[in-house]
């Protein structure tokens, strides 16, 4: 069984570019969180996509988006990126009914703005 | 404001001996509070989680000891090993709601 899996593994982009990752969740799990880890840090809450609407929203501006896709999978799209938007970027899932209770993390995507 | 304060920032064991890591928090909503391990270039992994409804649950070697009314809470290593040298984090979030992570120890267990 697959666990969390994100794509790409590492992406270098320059200021002002956007940027799209991608997560597939665990098998059978319908809830997907996006985190940001800056280096050194805790994961910080981005938003989370549940029945392909955002269910909830952290601190972050409206630059970051997502979406949820049918398959439940998701995408995370940063715009006008910024060299702060530099971190680990992760996905975690969740099972049905669950909510945000158990939550199993993906490796994470590297994104590096220069 | 961090929702969850996390110490100490890095620790060194020897193997053999206790590993102990220590959070505190001030929302009294939170009502879930996990412990994540994490090795360099991998996401968080859950290793442990509590409840407020009980002050200790064990695992293996990982205890999570739980303080309601100090709001604290702690992950004890016993016999810590070289395999166990990674960043842990605490976190905590109200039923439903988003997590808030602790800002991770670096634990070194030395063989």
């Amino acid at each position: 069984d697959a666990g969390v899996t994100q794509s790409p593994t590492h992406l270098i982009k320059t200021r002002g570019q956007q940027v799209t990752l991608r997560c597939s969740p665990k098998s059978g799990h319908d809830t997907v969180s996006w985190y940001q880890q800056a280096l050194g840090q805790g994961p910080q809450f981005i938003f989370q996509y549940y029945e392909e609407e955002e269910r909830q929203r952290g601190n972050f501006p409206d630059r970051f988006s997502g979406h949820q896709f049918p398959n439940y999978s998701s995408e995370l799209n940063v715009n006008a990126l910024l060299l702060g938007d530099s971190a680990l970027y992760l996905c975690a899932s969740s099972p049905p009914l669950a909510f945000t209770d158990t939550q199993y993390f993906g490796p994470g995507t590297r994104l590096t703005v220069l | 404001q961090q929702q969850v304060k996390q110490s100490p920032q890095s620790l060194i064991v020897q193997k053999g001996g206790i590993s102990i890591i220590n959070c505190a928090y001030e929302n009294t909503a939170f009502d879930y509070f996990p412990w994540y391990q994490q090795f360099p270039g991998k996401g968080p992994a859950l290793l442990i989680a509590i409840r407020p409804d009980v002050s200790e649950k064990k695992e293996g070697r990982f205890t999570i000891s739980f303080n309601k009314s100090a709001k604290q809470f702690s992950l004890h290593i016993m016999d810590s090993q070289p395999g166990d040298s990674a960043t842990y984090f605490c976190a905590a979030n109200p039923r439903g709601n988003q997590f808030y992570f602790g800002t991770g120890t670096s634990l070194t267990v030395i063989p």
